[in-house]
């Protein structure tokens, strides 16, 4: 079953309007960790917000925020004035305790995000 | 900064070729990562390892091992190349995990390296 589902292959968005990217998760355990990257063209993925599934009230960096709703389990990223800078793909990502892998990440497919001036 | 480098941006091998993907950290990390990227997939984990000399199976290990025999280094290695391992590899770091999901820190990720066998 996909634990991290991005239901938006890709976004177009105006410069200085604010976007939301789509995020749902899928896990039993009471304790995880959800995280956004960023990959621009260049390839190299770049952390933006981290929220832990105790946390009360969304996590924010600068432009960045995060809508957290556990009973929907969601975890959907806002970014607020857009900025042709932050044409890229994006991933949400899930750690969980119950991860086989321990400490590895859950990725979900991604969604490509464009700006336009 | 945390530092990740991978030995390589772009790669190409044949068919049937053994192939070494080098990764290098400099923060000291315990924990290091494979990843592999591919179009509509995301990314998925081959293989990580949480300490030198020791490493455990990801969600694709097939047709790939893994060699960690410093602290700093964590190489993929591809016993015999195929075509259907054409793909974005990335390597990622993280300091040692206490055990709690809750932990905020990040992975730390290199710049990829795109391989492509022909």
């Amino acid at each position: 079953a996909q634990k991290i589902t991005q239901t938006q292959p890709g976004m177009f968005v105006q410069e200085k309007e604010a976007v939301t990217l789509d995020c749902t998760y899928d896990t039993s355990d009471p304790s995880y960790g959800l995280f956004w990257y960023k990959q621009p063209s260049s390839g190299e993925m770049i952390f933006l917000i981290y929220q832990g599934s105790y946390d009360q009230q969304n996590a924010t960096e600068g432009r960045y925020s995060l809508n957290f709703q556990k009973a929907r389990k969601s975890a959907n990223l806002v970014i607020s004035a857009s900025q042709l800078g932050d044409s890229a793909m994006y991933f949400c990502a899930m750690r969980e305790v119950a991860n086989q892998a321990g400490t590895a990440l859950i990725f979900g497919k991604g969604t490509t995000l464009s700006v336009s001036s | 900064d945390v530092k990740v480098t991978q030995s390589s941006r772009y790669l190409v091998k044949r068919t049937g070729e053994k192939v070494f993907l080098e990764c290098v950290q400099d923060m000291d990390h315990e924990n290091m990562f494979w990843y592999r990227q591919d179009p509509g997939l995301g990314l998925r984990l081959i293989y990580f390892s949480y300490d030198v000399k020791m490493k455990e199976k990801g969600d694709i290990p097939e047709g790939y091992s893994v060699s960690r025999e410093k602290k700093e280094r964590f190489s993929l290695i591809l016993e015999s190349a195929s075509t259907n391992q054409t793909s974005m590899y990335l390597c990622a770091s993280s300091p040692p995990w206490t055990g709690d999901a809750l932990d905020g820190y990040e992975q730390y990720f290199g710049p990829g390296t795109r391989l492509t066998v022909t």
